[in-house]
């Protein structure tokens, strides 16, 4: 079956913009993470979603950053007002469940850039 | 809070040779999951290989294993017989084995990058 998908996967976007990135993991996973990876560093969790309810934001960096999954499966991250420092790639992985030992797989990411 | 730390920021290896990527990591948990993922230059990641820290015996997956430290907390990776398709940045990452919620974040290190010549 399909992986996991993201669009866009590149996104320029003028300081102040609002962004929205989207993300449709494999069907039938019930968790939805959002990581951010800035450039040479490794992917910080941002969110977590088990099917419609955000359990975790802990890792969201300001109250700009908003994510949804309200049908339990697609799920969109949304920037407000894009800072220069938002510039990375947005990865988003599933989990057919939420027990440690089920494998998150990832989308390809969505490059941010905020010029 | 647990970390991950990966002290090779780039490595290289011969086609044919083997290489070990090194990766330590933090925790006060006894529960948990360790990870090896690979990224490629597309940006998908891909899980390599996992190791359960209840189990003693070290985990492999074809050409690659793992020297699992528990004790040391360390958690290596060893590719044999390196190829050109292994060119990558490769992910050290820790999950807890705790059930729900937060606790199942991937926490990474910062990546080792491995370059394989021809």
């Amino acid at each position: 079956g399909a992986g996991v998908s993201q669009s866009p996967r590149y996104k320029v976007a003028k300081r102040g913009q609002d962004v929205a990135l989207r993300c449709d993991p494999i069907s039938g996973h019930v968790s939805l993470f959002w990581y951010q990876q800035a450039l040479g560093q490794g992917p910080e969790f941002l969110t977590y979603f088990q099917n419609e309810a955000q359990l975790d934001k802990s890792g969201l960096p300001s109250d700009r950053f908003f994510a949804e999954r309200p049908e339990g499966s697609v799920s969109t991250l949304k920037i407000q007002r894009t800072q220069q420092e938002d510039s990375a790639v947005y990865l988003c992985a599933s989990s057919f469940l939420e027990l440690a030992g089920y494998e998150q797989y990832f989308g390809p990411g969505t490059r941010l850039t905020v010029t | 809070a647990q970390t991950v730390t990966q002290s090779q920021p780039e490595m290289s290896v011969q086609e044919a040779e083997t290489v070990t990527l090194s990766c330590t990591y933090d925790t006060s948990e006894s529960d948990y999951y360790l990870f090896w993922y690979k990224q490629p230059p597309s940006r998908q990641m891909i899980l390599v290989i996992r190791q359960e820290a209840y189990k003693q015996q070290n985990a492999t997956e074809n050409r690659f294993s793992v020297n699992f430290q528990k004790a040391a907390k360390s958690f290596s990776l060893k590719i044999s017989d390196s190829q050109l398709g292994d060119a990558a940045m490769y992910f050290c990452a820790y999950r807890s084995g705790f059930y729900g919620g937060a606790t199942n974040k991937l926490i990474f290190g910062t990546g080792t990058l491995l370059a394989v010549q021809p």
